[in-house]
């Protein structure tokens, strides 16, 4: 069984400060892990994705994380907010044994102040 | 490419009336997923077509719920008959193969049972 804990289900920041969202894992299986995000009435987008390859994952608008096997964490972090990264951000983990059911977790808000 | 579409984007019945949710997925993706969010919870996995048969159902919360994918190219997914329990928001996503290739979701239909 797979699970995952995002451990606040909002973060505030400030414009132009740093971004630290929190996810914990569980997995029988050499997971996959995702963050994806949702604006308001749109549909979620795939920030970044880590499958195995190196554990430091790039995704898009600056934002990246680090698969961390011995804490088994997988944060997601940005240098800088934009008052456009306003969300809700889930993180994700995927079974890679072939099977592609994606687990949740609750999600977290992230609110930018100017 | 056109993304993921979903139709209705909100839909609001009575307890006990039907009501069909429609899914059209990226054009050459066999593999189709529903996904729900009731609120407050996590976004849980209902079921995920390949093609035109169901490869896993095991997320559908009780025979209320009837997903058909005929042909293999759009899906519904029929409630009938509504309860309260059932209001959320219904996510579709659909992806190129399985064991983590992307997902690619929709906007989501909400449905708001009274």
């Amino acid at each position: 069984a797979q699970s995952v804990t995002q451990l606040d289900s909002h973060v505030s920041v400030s414009e132009g400060t740093p971004v630290l969202l929190r996810c914990n894992y569980s997995s029988s299986y050499s997971p996959s892990l995702f963050w994806y995000v949702q604006h308001p009435n749109k549909g979620l987008q795939l920030l970044l994705k880590y499958t195995s390859a190196a554990t430091l994952v790039k995704g898009i608008n600056g934002f990246e994380a680090e698969f961390k096997k011995s804490e088994t964490s997988f944060h997601l972090t940005k240098p800088s907010a934009h008052m456009s990264d306003a969300a809700e951000y889930f993180c994700v983990v995927s079974d890679r044994s072939g099977y592609s059911t994606l687990t949740f977790g609750k999600g977290t808000m992230l609110l930018v102040s100017p | 490419e056109a993304g993921v579409t979903q139709f209705p984007s909100h839909s609001v019945i009575e307890k006990g009336q039907t009501v069909t949710l429609r899914c059209d997925p990226i054009s050459g993706h066999d593999n189709l997923y529903w996904y729900r969010r009731v609120m407050g919870k996590e976004i849980k996995f209902l079921l995920h077509f390949v093609k035109e048969s169901k490869q896993d159902e095991s997320g559908m919360p009780n025979n209320r719920f009837l997903a058909e994918r005929t042909g293999g190219t759009y899906s519904t997914l029929k409630v009938q008959p509504a309860e309260l329990e059932d209001s959320g928001v219904y996510f579709c996503a659909s992806s190129r193969g399985q064991g983590g290739y992307e997902q690619y979701f929709g906007p989501g239909t909400r449905l708001t049972v009274t």
